[in-house]
């Protein structure tokens, strides 16, 4: 089955810019989304289809997609942005996500 | 206003059944795609089934498959996940989550989710 590998965590100063990577065999072929989800909270998607941004998502979430890796970027971080990050992605009629990374500003 | 409601969850049995529902508002329920999505505590999030926006399309994911069964009924707004031989490893907050389009495609996400139903299969 396919599989999506992040890093557990990623850590980031306030105002600066995080990037968390989504690996998998032939990433760039498919779509990536994101979710972002804060403590006792549902999902919230930040990014779909490699770089769209749903509305009322903040400009400072972009995404990328080529090869075997997807990154979402997060410029001028903020407090705010604390949260677990999953990515997303269909293959074979199904979908797959990725274990998450927690990103914490500090 | 775009809103997803779960209901159904509770605590059963090992080998048990239950049924969720998922109640829509807001939009076209018939036009979209929807998919049960599930986290266990302190987990990651893991898709469960996809169902398309006529109910003529489906999709399990290989831990659920044989177990469980996704369907609507679009008179009522109203997606359903029938659970049956429920284990343990079956615990988990049980997510509806919207697709982008009718049909689950390669381009799909979840744009609106509901706020879960807490699943707990323990004896």
């Amino acid at each position: 089955s396919y599989e999506l590998t992040q890093p557990p965590s990623v850590s980031v100063s306030p105002g600066q810019t995080a990037s968390i990577t989504c690996s998998g065999d032939k990433l760039g072929d498919k779509y990536i989304s994101w979710y972002q989800q804060k403590p006792g909270q549902s999902p919230v998607l930040v990014i779909y289809q490699d770089t769209k941004r749903p509305s009322g998502i903040p400009e400072r979430f972009s995404g990328s997609n080529s090869g075997n890796t997807a990154t979402l970027t997060i410029s001028g971080t903020q407090a705010m942005d604390e949260a677990d990050y999953y990515c997303q992605a269909w293959d074979s009629s199904t979908v797959v996500f990725g274990g998450g990374t927690k990103l914490t500003v500090l | 206003e775009v809103q997803l409601l779960e209901s159904g969850g509770g605590l059963v049995q090992p080998g048990g059944s239950l049924r969720l529902s998922c109640a829509a508002s807001g939009f076209t329920f018939s036009s979209y795609a929807m998919s049960w999505v599930r986290q266990a505590p302190g987990k990651g999030l893991e898709w469960v089934s996809v169902i398309s926006g006529s109910g003529g399309s489906t999709h399990y994911a290989d831990s659920v498959k044989g177990r469980f069964t996704i369907s609507r009924d679009n008179s009522k707004n109203t997606l359903y996940l029938q659970m049956n031989s429920l284990r343990a490893e079956d615990t988990a907050v049980y997510y509806c989550a919207k697709d982008l389009g009718v049909a689950a495609t390669t381009a799909s996400a979840f744009d609106i989710w509901g706020q879960g139903t807490m699943v707990t299969v323990s004896s």
